[in-house]
């Protein structure tokens, strides 16, 4: 199975903080995404990209920027953390072709900013 | 942008129960659904993907489209505690959008 690395899987910043999130798959897959999961709210699409350089806006971008540094790696960035962006992050990857159709999840990182 | 509607929000079955949970699109343009599993602690797992009016069947797990309604639901048979669990709702629309919209989820709980 499709394998993707988060870490940290736990962190507490303050308020004001810097946070960054990061994301490694070594499927060799070309898109990779930034969730993040609140209840009542669902999975929710912050970043993604199609490939090394290329970066996406999702559907919650404010207040997060993302980096895709290499085909593997895919950081999510806080630079002015708001204890609104308390929640579980998780990273996806999907590839293309036949197998381009399941999005393959990391174990998630939750963030608290007090 | 799309948003993808899941009901019920919680559902309680006795165990060898059948689940029925439903999933609709806004977008007209909605081409691929997938149901996606999470057990508590755990990150979403891809259990059924449907881009084709009709029915699936794998197991004990069953799933219905019909894209003129822009609805898909999953039916689980002979329910198990071990199906307790969150399930996610995710669509795309075409026109090479690779960014899948998920719902809020059923929560799902089996009795035993």
């Amino acid at each position: 199975e499709a394998a993707v690395t988060q870490s940290p899987r736990n962190k507490v910043t303050v308020t004001g903080g810097n946070v960054t999130l990061s994301c490694r798959q070594t499927n060799s897959h070309n898109y990779m995404y930034w969730y993040r999961q609140d209840t009542g709210h669902g999975l929710r699409l912050i970043h993604y990209s199609y490939g090394a350089g290329n970066l996406q806006i999702g559907d919650v971008p404010d207040g997060y920027k993302a980096t895709r540094t290499t085909q593997e790696d895919f950081f999510l960035l806080l630079e002015l953390a708001s204890p609104s962006q308390t929640s579980l992050y998780f990273c996806a990857s999907r590839g293309t072709g036949n197998s381009g159709n399941t999005l393959y999840f990391g174990e998630g990182s939750r963030l608290i900013v007090v | 942008q799309q948003k993808v509607q899941q009901s019920p929000e919680s559902l309680i079955v006795p165990e060898g129960g059948m689940a029925s949970l439903n999933c609709t699109s806004s977008d007209r343009n909605v081409d691929y659904f997938w149901w996606y599993r999470q057990h508590s602690g755990k990150s979403p797992k891809m259990l059924m993907s449907i881009f084709s009016n009709g029915e699936k069947e794998e197991g004990r797990f069953t799933v219905h489209l019909n894209k003129a309604s822009l609805h898909t639901s999953l039916h689980i048979r002979d329910s198990q505690p071990s199906d307790s669990a969150l399930y996610l709702c995710a669509a795309r629309t075409s026109g090479g959008n690779y960014k899948p919209t998920f719902g809020k989820g059923t929560s799902l709980v089996v009795h035993p």
